[in-house]
């Protein structure tokens, strides 16, 4: 069965720092690659996702991510967090032909000021 | 309108009690999903509608009962629930079809069951 794996379950880090969250899939075929952030008591939104293209796709509030398909990868990044990045942040993945999203277990991240 | 919005947005409910969740879309989605959240957990996908029917239910308890009443609207009946089904329930939509969209997502019903 197909799953998503995202490797840190907390990440604390300093405002400013750079962020990089990993996310691995095991799907072969064409997927949709997803993330989504959840701020603390609010509801989940999409920060970026990949479909086709160019692999490095660029999301809201300064996220990117990296499509490597070689490596079955979709990481996040953001140069520099700030304290408003605090948040739970899941990796989704879907096959080309098929609703269904696979979700990461999430990676709670937190940012001191 | 880029929005999915949920009522209510808290429900405490006891366990012989019956009450719906609503759920409500104007994006002119053609697909509609119930997810189930847990503290700290990814959503957990219940049901999925896709022009109207029911196209899949992941093995959910019969005390769980979707209903799917018009392209805009998606419910939730609940009926004698056990106090382990509490959570946050969300409610998504997407294009519809096969592919390349992606999911919106509502604020969620923070369900308690006493």
């Amino acid at each position: 069965a197909q799953s998503v794996s995202q490797h840190n379950h907390h990440v604390i880090l300093s405002e400013a720092a750079s962020l990089e969250l990993g996310c691995n899939y095991s799907y072969g075929g064409t997927v949709n690659l997803f993330w989504y952030v959840q701020y603390p008591g609010q509801h989940l939104q999409l920060l970026l996702k990949y479909f086709s293209g160019d692999p490095l796709v660029k999301g809201i509030k300064g996220f990117e991510a990296e499509f490597i398909k070689s490596k079955f990868s979709f990481n996040l990044r953001k140069p520099s967090v700030q304290w408003s990045d605090t948040a739970e942040y899941f990796c989704a993945v879907r096959e080309d032909s098929n609703y269904q999203l696979i979700w990461g277990a999430g990676t709670k991240l937190i940012i001191k000021p | 309108d880029t929005e999915v919005t949920q009522t209510p947005k808290h429900l405490v409910m006891g366990m012989t009690n019956k009450k719906s969740l609503k759920c409500e879309q104007h994006m002119g989605h053609r697909a509609m999903y119930w997810y189930k959240q847990k503290a700290k957990k990814p959503p957990e996908l219940m049901f999925v509608y896709s022009y109207e029917k029911l196209s899949i239910n992941e093995s959910v308890p019969s005390r769980f009962s979707p209903e799917c009443p018009n392209s805009s609207l998606l419910n939730l009946h609940l009926h004698a629930l056990q106090p382990e089904d509490s959570a946050l329930y969300l409610c998504a939509s997407s294009q519809g079809g096969t592919g390349g969209t992606e999911a919106f997502f509502g604020q969620g019903t923070r369900l308690t069951v006493v």
